[in-house]
């Protein structure tokens, strides 16, 4: 079935550092792959997201970069400050009603 | 705007009780509504999705249950919780009809077995 590959599951950076968490997806059907922030206790809230017809899509300090042929996606946070600490998931759909989660990456920001 | 509401905040059952878990989505008509469990530091497991009223997906076989009486109204129940029932459950809606867009979540229900 389909299948989210997500690493690393957890990363470690020094504030003001860049974090690159990557997402591998086995449905070549997939068009959509939106990136959710989870604080501690919290709901997931989205933070970007990405549709098939871009290669890369860029909001502030974050970014997503989409590589269809190799069917993987990855999220870039540059110039991380202690706030971005939180876990991230990745996810795909492929237009039926299910989105694939990965299995998240907790990220650390080390003042 | 589009808002989505779930209660109740926390919860502390026994084992063998009863469950109901409410989630009402308000702005938008007919849409996707998931319910979606999560384990102390671990992913998100889809329990059911819909598509529409008295439509129900299941994902995973267990003692849970799920009904859509009303366009915008989602409920999860159980007759007899188990502990392994524990986590943290959430909500979420999704534009109808649309497969690139993306999922909103509710603030969550945490749940506790004793």
């Amino acid at each position: 079935g389909e299948n989210v590959e997500q690493h690393p599951s957890t990363l470690s950076v020094q504030e003001g550092d860049s974090a690159v968490i990557k997402c591998t997806y086995s449905d070549s059907a997939s068009n959509y792959f939106p990136w959710y922030k989870q604080e501690l206790g919290k709901r997931p809230q989205l933070i970007i997201d990405i549709r098939s017809n871009v290669g890369e899509k860029k909001d502030q300090r974050i970014a997503v970069t989409l590589n269809k042929t190799a069917k993987h996606f990855s999220l870039h946070i540059t110039e991380t400050q202690p706030e971005d600490s939180a876990v991230y998931f990745c996810a795909s759909t492929s237009g039926t009603y299910k989105y694939i989660f990965g299995t998240g990456t907790r990220l650390k920001v080390l003042a | 705007s589009q808002t989505i509401h779930q209660w109740p905040a926390t919860l502390v059952q026994p084992v063998g009780s009863p469950l109901s878990l409410e989630c009402t989505v308000e702005g938008t008509s007919n849409p996707n509504l998931y319910w979606y469990r999560q384990a102390a530091g671990r992913g998100l497991q889809l329990l059911f999705y819909s598509v529409g009223i008295g439509q129900i997906s299941s994902e995973v076989p267990q003692n849970l249950s799920a009904s859509r009486p009303q366009d915008r109204q989602f409920i999860l129940s159980s007759k007899k919780l188990l502990l392994s029932d524990s986590g943290f459950y959430l909500c979420a809606w999704s534009v109808a009809g649309s497969s690139n867009q993306p999922q909103h979540f509710g603030d969550g229900t945490r749940l506790s077995i004793l």
